[in-house]
């Protein structure tokens, strides 16, 4: 299993508010290493969407968010639109003696 | 533009070598970690490794090293990842991608991917 814990699957209706969280341990998100949200549209790279917990990279509109507390971080995503529905993944810094680098297990979002 | 381009999609019997490619431009090649992240078909990402092209210090993930080789060639921008010899389950979409950031390492530009496919 992965290192970070995200539920596999989300689903909301368009316009309405989702969010998916990411829970890891002191040896990551706990140790105050920033979390990074990635999309992945069916069938493409991954891209980032949020970085260093809560920023935006140009280009990405402001109905996605993230936030961060203690071992865990989310993605909030408002005004849902069908072009939303990908894979959503979170990654994160770890010092223990595994990965440098761990990635949540991935989200499925369906827009109903 | 920072763009990084890879190989193309490989089909392979096991047992045999394999080195595919990730080329940089738009940016100092040398002055960026590059790293790899696997995809088994239908799964999530797994980070598989990074390399500092500016004096090729690697670091890879537990779960595969001595598994895969990550190198770099400064003198063209491009980064490999290579098998000495493959296995079905190797089988993946494999993903080069741009590190930054030091310790709170975001991968802020990637690769298209390369598909290896790995079937007697």
């Amino acid at each position: 299993q992965s290192v970070l814990t995200q539920p596999p699957s989300v689903s909301g209706a368009p316009g309405q508010r989702v969010t998916i969280s990411c829970t890891g341990s002191s040896s990551n998100i706990g140790a105050g290493y920033d979390v990074h949200w990635y999309q992945q549209l069916p069938g493409t790279a991954p891209k980032l969407l949020i970085y260093g917990n809560s920023n935006r990279p140009s280009g990405v509109p402001d109905r996605f968010s993230g936030s961060k507390s203690g071992t865990s971080a989310s993605l909030a995503i408002t005004g849902l639109q069908a072009e939303d529905e990908a894979d959503y993944y979170c990654q994160s810094y770890d010092s223990s003696l595994s990965a440098h680098v761990v990635f949540g297990g991935g989200t499925k979002l369906t827009v109903l | 533009e920072v763009q990084l381009v890879q190989s193309g999609a490989e089909v392979k019997k096991p047992g045999e070598s394999l080195k595919i490619s990730c080329k940089g431009s738009g940016y100092s090649f040398t002055s960026y970690w590059i790293g790899w992240v696997r995809q088994m078909p239908g799964k999530g990402l797994e980070w598989m490794g990074i390399i500092y092209p500016g004096d090729s210090d690697t670091r890879y993930s537990p779960s595969f090293q001595g598994q895969v080789t990550i190198s770099a060639d400064k003198s063209i921008s491009t980064a490999y990842l290579q098998w000495s010899s493959l296995k079905a389950s190797d089988t993946a979409m494999y993903y080069c991608a741009r590190h930054v950031d030091g310790y709170n390492f975001r991968l802020d530009y990637w690769g298209q991917g390369t598909l290896v496919t790995v079937s007697s």
